[in-house]
């Protein structure tokens, strides 16, 4: 099992640009989150998919949008990138409604 | 509404002594609680959850958490720290399929 997967590990990105994060959850789990970390901070968290659907959504602008596929992977999209959009951005998934999230490496952006 | 505070940013202890984490929470329903470890660079490692059960929970790498309903908190304790335990570790907070809630990290920092 090659649990949470996240593409790519590292990005650089300038300002304005748009970006695409992806994100392949734990065998098994049907439910992606996806959380913002900025440097010395916890994880933050930006939206939830389930049955490709949005389910829930934090305190992030519509800049952040998602997608979740078939097969449950997912995509995190920021668009009109900014410097305070740096930072490392987590997928994690679960099984449902289950408690336990299962968290991926993820992919540090920074944009300059 | 649920939140989590950390007290102390950053806790040095020497190797071999008691390694005390400390994590309090704020939630309007009964919590599902979580440890998170992060080392440099890499995503969340799930260290310990509490989930309605035991009140006294047993984690990896000898860390243990007490639940305790009375003064909201969820401390983490191991009671000799290891060069290898030194990383950045996480409160978290949610219920039931929701997103979870993060504290701001405690650095912990191990000396020879």
């Amino acid at each position: 099992d090659a649990g949470v997967t996240q593409s790519p590990t590292h990005l650089i990105k300038t300002r304005g640009q748009q970006v695409t994060l992806r994100c392949s959850p734990k065998s098994g789990h049907d439910t992606v989150s996806w959380y913002q970390q900025a440097l010395g901070q916890g994880p933050q968290f930006i939206f939830q998919y389930y049955e490709e659907e949005e389910r829930q959504r934090g305190n992030f602008p519509d800049r952040f949008s998602g997608h979740q596929f078939p097969n449950y992977s997912s995509e995190l999209n920021v668009n009109a990138l900014l410097l305070g959009d740096s930072a490392l951005y987590l997928c994690a998934s679960s099984w449902g409604r289950n408690t336990e999230a299962f968290f991926g490496q993820g992919t540090r952006l920074t944009v300059v | 509404a649920q939140s989590v505070t950390q007290l102390g940013s950053h806790v040095s202890v020497s190797e071999g002594a008691l390694v005390l984490l400390r994590c309090n929470y704020s939630s309007s329903v009964p919590p599902y609680l979580f440890w998170y470890v992060q080392y440099p660079n890499q995503g969340l490692q799930l260290l310990l959850k509490y989930t309605s059960a035991a009140t006294l929970v047993k984690g990896i790498n000898g860390f243990e958490a007490e639940f305790k309903k009375s003064e909201t908190s969820f401390h983490l304790t191991k009671p000799s720290a290891h060069m290898s335990d030194a990383a950045e570790y996480f409160c978290a907070v949610t219920f039931r399929g929701q997103n979870f809630v993060f504290g701001p990290g405690t650095r912990l920092s191990v000396l020879p």
